[in-house]
């Protein structure tokens, strides 16, 4: 079965610390793959999507980047924190079918960051 | 920006059909209507998604309007668990498109 893995769970960070938050997927290959963002109180953000290894693309400049190292693998990365980049971080990609189409984009559990 | 238009919130009491609307006044012939819906700290959950005709699932049914410019989400038997926000989405019929989500509907269910 399709899976999606993210950690950690939870985060807690200074202002101005490293970032890298992972995200890993099980059951397919060459999936798409996404991160949203979470502010309190606020909707979800597209952040990067990935349709191969190495292959980014950015929907809002930030502080932030993303890498896929492996196929089944994205990960988020910050040189430097800083508070605004608090919330909750979602990795996503789609459940594909035997005829191939995506219907569902699946979620991870999520990770919780909170930037002091 | 979310192409869809719903109210912010909702309430619903226990065991009544809850109907959440939504407006796509400008969605494109080859866009679809999806549904997801957010428990408190969870990741978003697929509910349902359709084109033209009505869809119906196990937790749903997706009512689309013959001009396709607005849309329903039914849950028959709202239960205390179907409290989440629900978010309606337009998306293009590409494989792989991101979705957009919209600040979507509150639905509060009580007993």
């Amino acid at each position: 079965s399709q899976t999606i893995h993210q950690w950690p769970a939870t985060l807690v960070q200074p202002v101005g610390s490293p970032l890298s938050l992972e995200c890993t997927v099980e059951g397919t290959s060459n999936p798409n793959l996404y991160w949203y963002r979470q502010a309190a109180g606020r909707g979800l953000q597209l952040l990067f999507y990935s349709v191969g290894i190495g292959q980014i693309s950015s929907e809002v400049p930030q502080n932030l980047s993303a890498s896929r190292p492996q196929d089944r693998q994205f990960i988020l990365s910050s040189k430097k924190l800083l508070l605004s980049d608090s919330g909750f971080y979602l990795c996503a990609f789609y459940l594909t079918t035997t005829s191939g189409w995506e219907d569902e984009q699946f979620f991870g559990p999520g990770t919780r960051l909170t930037v002091l | 920006d979310a192409k869809t238009t719903q109210p912010p919130s909702m309430d619903c009491a226990e065991g009544r059909a809850a109907n959440l609307p939504c407006n796509h006044s400008t969605i494109s012939g080859n866009e679809y209507v999806y549904w997801y819906r957010q428990i408190h700290s969870q990741g978003p959950q697929y509910i349902i998604h359709g084109l033209k005709n009505n869809e119906t699932n196990e937790m749903a049914s997706l009512i689309i309007t013959e001009d396709r410019k607005s849309s329903t989400l039914i849950l028959p038997h709202a239960t205390l668990r179907d409290t989440a926000v629900y978010y309606c989405i337009v998306r293009v019929d590409i494989p792989g498109t991101a979705l957009i989500f919209g600040k979507g509907t509150t639905l509060s269910v009580s007993s």
